[in-house]
């Protein structure tokens, strides 16, 4: 079954520090991969997305995002965190191609506290 | 506007109520979304509206009723609800691809409904 695992249900950072958010999927061919945030009482927002191309991506404020297609996994880096990205981040999978209607597989979420 | 829009941002209402929720999109996309996500569960997939015919209905209860009248708006509509359909439900759209495959999905803030 197509399925997308984020195995930290919640992380603490110090302001400043490094982070690295995982997300491992399971899907029958290599699916375009998302990252979104998700700021309290807001919507979801796109960091960054991968289709195709090189496998480092680069997205909206300091994130980036490696696909590495021999461990299913597209993991979330920031060299350095800053108080404003505490929020929850989703990452989600979908399909290249077929009936999927352009539907989205999101994981369960990964939320993120930042310490001064 | 810009973007996905969504009204109302916040309804209260009783289990005997009936209500709508309103979505908006200014992007020109061809399908349209209806997500609930409560405390408890991750992100559920509703609706789906692909120029504007409903493709998908992840066994939702009749008591949720969508209505997509053209290819920018999405309605919800809501009638002698439970609590514990308390939740934020969040719109999206997204352009199909023509292969059928998935692209990004934009959010709109969402409503959060609470259920008395």
């Amino acid at each position: 079954a197509q399925s997308v695992t984020q195995p930290d249900i919640h992380i603490t950072v110090s302001e400043g520090a490094s982070l690295e958010l995982r997300c491992n999927y399971s899907y029958g061919a290599t699916p375009y991969l998302f990252w979104y945030v998700q700021s309290p009482g807001q919507g979801l927002q796109l960091l960054l997305k991968y289709f195709s191309g090189d496998t480092l991506v680069q997205g909206i404020k300091g994130f980036e995002a490696e696909f590495k297609r021999s461990q299913s996994s597209f993991n979330l880096r920031k060299p350095s965190v800053h108080w404003s990205d505490a929020a929850e981040y989703f990452c989600a999978v979908g399909a290249r191609a077929g009936g999927s209607q352009g539907n989205l597989i999101f994981g369960k979420g990964t939320k993120l506290s930042v310490k001064p | 506007e810009t973007g996905v829009t969504q009204t109302p941002r916040h309804l209260v209402m009783g289990m005997t109520n009936k209500k709508s929720l309103k979505c908006e999109q200014h992007l020109g996309h061809n399908a349209m979304y209806w997500y609930k996500q409560s405390a408890k569960k991750p992100l559920e997939l509703m609706f789906v509206y692909s120029l504007e015919e409903r493709v998908e209905n992840n066994s939702v209860p009749s008591r949720f009723s969508p209505e997509c009248p053209n290819s920018s708006h999405l309605f919800l509509h809501l009638h002698t609800l439970q609590p514990e359909d308390s939740a934020l439900y969040l719109c999206a759209s997204s352009q199909l691809r023509t292969s059928g495959g998935a692209d990004t999905q934009y959010f709109g803030p969402g409503t959060r409904l609470t259920v008395l």
